[in-house]
């Protein structure tokens, strides 16, 4: 596609329930982040994927947050028996070449009731 | 650990002024990126630097960065409302491949 898409754009859910979010990349993007962004607050980086490495998984806050990267393409982040603090922007960005700029998809805002 | 710091992370300007935003950063790197975000919606990219002493300019904002100094300016030139947003710069971190660290973002509001 012409740029990162993101699903679902708004998801509602109730506390303890598992959410999934989607984030289909530029097609060839090798490079694939998830962030969170809290209302008015700044990006907390939560996972990197690039290529075939082993994703880097230093930012998950918790156990209850995994992510994958099916053939190198789309990525979901997965949030189980989620809680009230996981409300919040969830941003999903890719890049091409190493020194090449982000693109960003336009977000997940998950609340969690 | 790299750590990327903003400042101001507020700042009201009156249209017509000029301004900087600062983007300090801990540890070596040779890649820093000005994001913009409007409000409600994602980030769009603005400038990549790759060098040290690199300049990039865009209509009224021109951004800067000195490796040595580990800092990185956003200069506004006779500020415009359509400026106000919030700024973003990230660093590439040279000892974590090639993962980018954002600092806390400076919001603008450009007071007509």
């Amino acid at each position: 596609g012409a740029g990162v898409s993101q699903s679902p754009s708004n998801k509602v859910t109730e506390k303890g329930k598992d959410v999934e979010l989607r984030c289909d990349p530029i097609s060839g993007h090798t490079a694939l982040y998830w962030y969170r962004q809290s209302l008015g607050q700044g990006l907390e980086f939560l996972i990197y994927f690039q290529g075939n490495s082993a994703p880097d998984k230093s930012g998950l806050p918790s156990d209850r947050f995994s992510a994958e990267r099916t053939g190198g393409s789309v990525s979901t982040l997965t949030i189980q028996r989620t809680q009230q603090e996981d409300s919040a922007v969830y941003l999903c960005a890719t890049r091409g070449q190493p020194q090449e700029k982000l693109f960003f998809g336009s977000g997940t805002q998950l609340s969690v009731l | 650990e790299l750590k990327v710091e903003q400042n101001p992370l507020f700042l009201s300007m009156q249209e017509g002024k000029n301004y900087t935003i600062y983007c300090n950063y801990s540890t070596t790197s040779d890649r820093l990126y000005w994001y913009r975000q409007d409000p409600g919606k994602s980030l769009e990219s603005l400038f990549v630097l790759l060098s040290n002493g690199a300049v990039k300019q865009e209509g009224r904002l021109m951004a800067s960065l000195d490796t040595k100094a580990r800092l990185s300016t956003l200069h506004i030139t006779a500020a415009v409302h359509d400026l106000s947003a919030t700024y973003f710069c990230a660093v590439g971190d040279n000892n974590a491949g090639n993962m980018l660290t954002f600092g806390g973002g400076t919001r603008l509001m450009v007071k007509p």
